[in-house]
């Protein structure tokens, strides 16, 4: 088992749509968990940033962790057809530098 | 804009050929990741620089990988005697510091490679 899982998707969705992401994880010395964007032919930028369990909202985008589950989530709401892309969850144990990546959801938001 | 830069973007090369893969890290930042990106593999961790300490390279995935940085600064990943699962798109990250809560790492766009 990956320390990390995630469904790689794809998934579409009209525009408009509330869009649901998620990560499981195994290791509960994960502390720190992000989410990136990935477009295509280009490198992830940090979307979200989240330390424990709660939640943390930036416009349309709220990420979610419960640690008690292992469980984050990265909602996007009145989606666009440029948040299609690619996003990646990503954790940090403790003080450690090694991102430890999901396979990455495909998304497509239809005009 | 200064982020992080790589080249060349693109590099198609023959079995059994060594190659060069550069990373221009953001000025100032003193940690220097470089991860490889491959189809249902997902992103990887390869080697991480900090400053003057020495690598972490737990992450390499043979002794045909290696990588240095220069100067504090800018980075390059060798491959010798590339092989067809060595293809993957290579992306080196940068962050003001290695470790801690502020660690965001930023990411250039990627060198893309393909074994003949």
């Amino acid at each position: 088992q990956k320390e990390v899982e995630q469904d790689p998707g794809p998934l579409s969705v009209p525009e408009g749509a509330i869009v649901s992401l998620n990560c499981t994880y195994s290791n509960s010395a994960f502390q720190y968990f992000m989410w990136y964007r990935q477009y295509s032919r280009k490198g992830p930028e940090l979307l979200m940033y989240t330390y424990s369990s709660g939640n943390k909202e930036d416009g349309r985008f709220t990420a979610q962790v419960d640690k008690s589950s292992k469980y984050i989530s990265l909602f996007i709401r009145d989606s666009q057809p440029s948040d299609s892309a690619t996003y990646l969850c990503a954790m940090l144990k403790g003080s450690n530098y090694k991102l430890t990546f999901g396979k990455g959801t495909l998304l497509t938001v239809n005009p | 804009g200064a982020g992080v830069s790589q080249s060349p973007s693109n590099k198609v090369t023959e079995k059994g050929k060594d190659v060069e893969l550069r990373c221009d890290p953001i000025s100032g930042h003193t940690a220097l990741y470089w991860y490889r990106q491959s189809l249902g593999q997902g992103l990887e961790f390869l080697i991480y620089f900090q400053g003057n300490s020495a690598p972490d390279k737990s992450g390499l995935p043979s002794d045909r990988f290696s990588a240095e940085r220069t100067g504090g600064s800018v980075s390059t990943l060798t491959i010798q005697r590339t092989q067809q699962e060595d293809s993957a798109v290579y992306l080196c990250a940068s962050s003001l510091a290695g470790s801690g809560s502020a660690n965001e790492q930023f990411f250039g766009p990627g060198t893309r490679l393909t074994v003949l």
